[in-house]
């Protein structure tokens, strides 16, 4: 299985300044089609999860355009140019390059 | 709009069944991915079981044999038959599109006796 191995797990932040969330997977995730596939998704407290971002960069519909995506072959980073408060949750990197898809544990996002 | 509604958890006893189900809107269950992710208490995301559009049917080693999802497309419905259900197949059980794309409200799954 693919292992996806998330940091920080706790992520601190002050309201207006960036964070970063790194996401490592044990082998590339690039499938034989030449996509890359790792999605980030966004879970707030008390409800269902929502993906932010797939295929590494691209942005869901409706996604605020601070929230980026980067990376390459088994490292990635999820990026919040300005953290706001609605953005306060928990972040999760998922691969789907092979069954079965798995996600990282999960970073806490709070404001300090 | 794409909307995913789960229906069909709640309380059962150890070796107990039930049947999840996610009705879709605004996407056909057969032209993507669809699978089942589940979260138990304080924990992270789990993909359960996944079904293609060719029909290929993948599962998470934990519940081979004992579950099975399915789809209806005259109902536009995605089924999780759950049998032989254990305390830790206690989860918020979420019906999931394409890779993760779309996401219902998730349907709350105990197993306790």
């Amino acid at each position: 299985d693919v292992v996806m191995t998330q940091s920080p797990l706790s992520l601190p932040v002050t309201l207006g300044q960036p964070a970063s969330i790194s996401c490592r997977s044990s082998q590339s995730l690039v499938f034989s089609d030449g996509d890359t596939y790792l999605n980030w998704f966004q879970q707030r407290p008390g409800q269902s999860p929502r993906r932010l971002i797939y295929k590494v960069s691209n942005r869901d519909s409706g996604v605020p355009d601070r929230f980026s995506g980067s990376g390459s072959g088994t490292d990635f980073t999820l990026t919040i140019s300005r953290v706001e408060a609605e953005d306060v949750g928990i972040y999760y990197c998922m691969h789907s390059i092979q069954w079965p898809w798995t996600f990282g544990q999960g970073t806490k996002v709070e404001i300090k | 709009e794409v909307q995913l509604v789960e229906s069909g958890g709640g309380f059962v006893q150890p070796g107990g069944s039930l049947r999840l189900s996610c009705a879709a809107s605004g996407f056909t269950v057969s032209s993507d991915f669809m699978g089942w992710v589940r979260q138990a208490p304080g924990k992270g995301l789990d993909w359960v079981s996944i079904i293609s559009v060719e029909d290929i049917r993948y599962y998470t080693s934990s519940v081979k044999g004992r579950f099975t999802i399915s789809r209806d497309i005259s109902k536009n419905t995605l089924y999780l038959q759950m049998n032989s259900l254990r305390d830790e197949d206690t989860a918020i059980y979420y019906c999931a599109g394409g890779r993760g794309a779309s996401w219902g409200q998730g349907t709350r799954v105990t197993v306790s006796s």
